[in-house]
């Protein structure tokens, strides 16, 4: 069954460096969505992607972050400068249709 | 500000039970909805989803939505330890728009 997946499964990383998480959605998919989950927290939207550009963007996705599909395949999420606050897990979704989202396995950040 | 409301629980089932999870949302526009399963340390796994009033019946699983009351619920049925996990309910505006969760209830099902 086809899954969405995503690289590294841990990223460790110093307070002010950027960080470039990536995810593979599934193939046949059009929608692409990053979400972050804080520890012991809520699951949080960060942005969706359609066709090429932003769809939605949630106030947590301010000029430090970043979204890219840099080809056919590869979706990307760029924090420039990370803050202590940032770390958490990053899940990324996509959907065929809109809405029916399905999860990657996520990256966990750790901002030190 | 979109709020979904669940009970964080613990939730406690016997074996065989039917386990009811419930969930209230703010946006009355929201227009689908969602259940997912989330195991600790886990990615959020889609179980089931309903967007028109009524019941939906997957398997163990059924979903009910009450758009008037803004309500959502899912049943299992005949509960298996396996079930034991978070459950999260999330809405959505339709299109391309994010879902929106709510933090999850802790189901455990005791043998």
């Amino acid at each position: 069954e086809p899954e969405v997946t995503q690289t590294p499964s841990h990223q460790v990383t110093q307070m002010g460096q950027e960080v470039i998480l990536r995810c593979v959605p599934i193939s046949n998919h059009l929608y692409f969505y990053w979400y972050r989950q804080i520890l012991g927290q809520k699951v949080e939207f960060l942005v969706s992607f359609y066709n090429n550009e932003i769809s939605e963007k949630s106030e947590i996705f301010d000029d430090q972050f970043s979204v890219e599909r840099p080809d056919g395949s590869n979706f990307t999420l760029k924090i420039r400068s990370t803050k202590l606050e940032d770390s958490a897990m990053y899940f990324c979704a996509s959907s065929e249709v809109y809405n029916e989202q399905f999860f990657g396995p996520g990256t966990r950040l750790t901002v030190l | 500000q979109k709020e979904v409301e669940q009970n964080s629980g613990p939730l406690s089932v016997p074996e065989g039970a039917i386990a009811s999870l419930n969930c209230t949302y703010s946006d009355r526009g929201s227009q689908s909805f969602f259940w997912y399963r989330q195991y600790s340390g886990k990615s959020p796994e889609l179980i089931m989803f309903i967007y028109s009033n009524g019941d939906k019946e997957d398997g163990r699983f059924t979903a009910q939505l009450n758009k008037a009351s803004q309500y959502v619920s899912l049943l299992i049925r005949d509960s298996q330890p396996s079930d034991s996990a978070t459950y999260l309910c999330a809405v959505s505006g339709g299109g391309a728009d994010g879902l929106t969760f709510g933090k999850g209830t802790h189901l455990i099902i005791q043998p």
